[in-house]
């Protein structure tokens, strides 16, 4: 599985938009880019999942230049709700093993 | 159906005693999945199934750990003798085709 390499920690003010850089350099012809979001005492929950270009759902954006060695994950106008730690996993779909870094820990500040 | 359910969701145990936690996965999701979170680490694979056959098991899982699922619906973990390393939040996860849904987890302290 490709690694990945993503900030450790990144604070932001409510009402900004939010930009989570991952970088995964060995990322497979087959291999997708999923972004998971986690809060304390809960497990992880499911953003948003890409292959090429860009995808946007009701909760984030993602964009995936086309060397696809890189991703980010956006979050518009982020509330304190938003404060959790965000995992971007690459692998290919039906790979029954996620394979999570440390991911980067968000704080919005109010 | 309220999503993956784990029991308990908090568990204090002496060393060397043995724990059992189960879960109940979304009832038409045909895998299970449990991942094993340290402080400050993300989840790590330690096992999971299809319907109630075993399919893969991590390194992570010693000989003191045993998962089962026997009618392919819940499943349980069981951790004989545990050790103080043993503490962490085990968490199960379901799925059907590729998209997961976790649970949220049960907390292990080994005192």
């Amino acid at each position: 599985l490709a690694k990945t390499t993503q900030p450790i920690s990144m604070d932001s003010y409510e009402g900004q938009e939010v930009n989570i850089t991952c970088s995964h350099n060995n990322i497979a012809t087959n291999d997708y880019i999923t972004w998971y979001q986690q809060f304390p005492s809960q497990g992880p929950r499911f953003i948003i999942q890409g292959y090429k270009t860009k995808v946007t759902n009701e909760v984030a954006s993602l964009f995936i230049p086309a060397d696809r060695k890189s991703s980010t994950l956006s979050l518009p106008r982020v509330s304190l709700s938003d404060t959790a730690v965000y995992y971007c996993l690459v692998g290919a779909k039906g790979n029954e093993k996620l394979t999570f870094g440390t991911g980067t820990r968000l704080t919005i500040i109010p | 159906d309220t999503g993956v359910s784990q029991d308990p969701r908090h568990k204090i145990t002496k060393r060397g005693q043995n724990v059992t936690f189960r879960c109940d996965p979304i009832s038409e999701h045909n895998r299970l999945y449990w991942y094993r979170q340290t402080l400050g680490q993300g989840p790590e694979f330690l096992t999971y199934f299809q319907n109630e056959a075993q399919l893969e098991k991590s390194r992570l899982l010693s000989d003191r750990f045993s998962a089962e699922r026997p009618k392919g619906s819940f499943s349980t973990l069981e951790i004989q003798r545990t050790e103080q390393g043993d503490s962490a939040m085990y968490l199960c996860a379901s799925s059907l085709a590729y998209a997961y849904t976790f649970g949220s987890g049960t907390r292990l302290t080994v005192v």
